[in-house]
């Protein structure tokens, strides 16, 4: 089973800063299948990246996916207010999938 | 427009087991992936398993490998996850999410979910 660790664990930032999210894998992942999500409080998860840098339908350009291998990117490059969620990759294709632990953006 | 609306809410006994239905609509229910994902108090996503009820075959975590089971009702486009023995541990909001089919050569594998239910929380308590 391939593990996911992301990091920080909470990033602790300001609305208009830049957010850089990391998701480090235990052994190489395609990029075809990385995705990443935002889940907000009460909410289901929202799908934001898949293939590591494709953004989902309707999600705003500010949201940015790299890397390749074993470690891979989520880049907000100017916080909203509503960007304030917890953020988790996952890696598909094969089974098992798995989900990292999840980082959370908080307002400083 | 998709749809995956989860049964209601449960509260269960230590031991027992609860079923949680996912009906889907919009789309054409048997070409696309169904999954189960969890979310624990305090914890991360964890996903459970999955079926393609193209094909039928379940795939499932080794966390949940023996305890889990997950079905699907083509005729009513409606997924279900049983999971059993519960423990308080188990108690967390269930999520059912949906993917395409992705195909390689002769091989199918899971994509990643475009789509999810509302949540079903799932409190085990005696």
């Amino acid at each position: 089973e391939i593990v996911l660790t992301q990091s920080p664990g909470t990033l602790s930032l300001s609305p208009g800063e830049r957010a850089t999210l990391s998701c480090r894998a235990s052994q190489s992942v395609s990029s075809t299948f990385l995705a990443w999500y935002q889940q907000k409080l009460g909410q289901a998860p929202r799908l934001l990246i898949y293939g590591a840098s494709n953004r989902a339908a309707g999600i705003p350009d500010r949201f940015s996916g790299s890397g390749s291998g074993t470690d891979f990117t989520l880049t907000i490059s100017r916080l909203e207010p509503e960007d304030f969620a917890v953020y988790y990759c996952q890696k598909y294709g094969d089974s098992p999938l798995t989900f990292g632990g999840g980082t959370k953006l908080e307002i400083k | 427009q998709v749809q995956l609306v989860q049964s209601g809410a449960e509260v269960k006994k230590p031991g027992s087991s609860v079923k949680v239905s996912c009906k889907s609509s919009g789309g054409i229910f048997n070409s696309y992936t169904i999954n189960w994902v969890r979310r624990a108090p305090g914890q991360g996503l964890e996903w459970m398993g999955g079926i393609i009820p193209m094909f039928g075959s379940p795939n499932y975590s080794q966390k949940f490998q023996g305890r889990v089971t997950i079905t699907t009702d083509e005729t009513t486009s409606t997924a279900y996850m049983e999971l059993t023995s519960l423990t308080s541990d188990d108690t967390a909001v269930y999520y059912c999410a949906r993917g395409s089919i992705l195909f390689f050569g002769s091989k199918t594998y899971y994509n990643y979910f475009d789509f999810w239910g509302q949540g079903t929380l799932v409190t085990v308590s005696s």
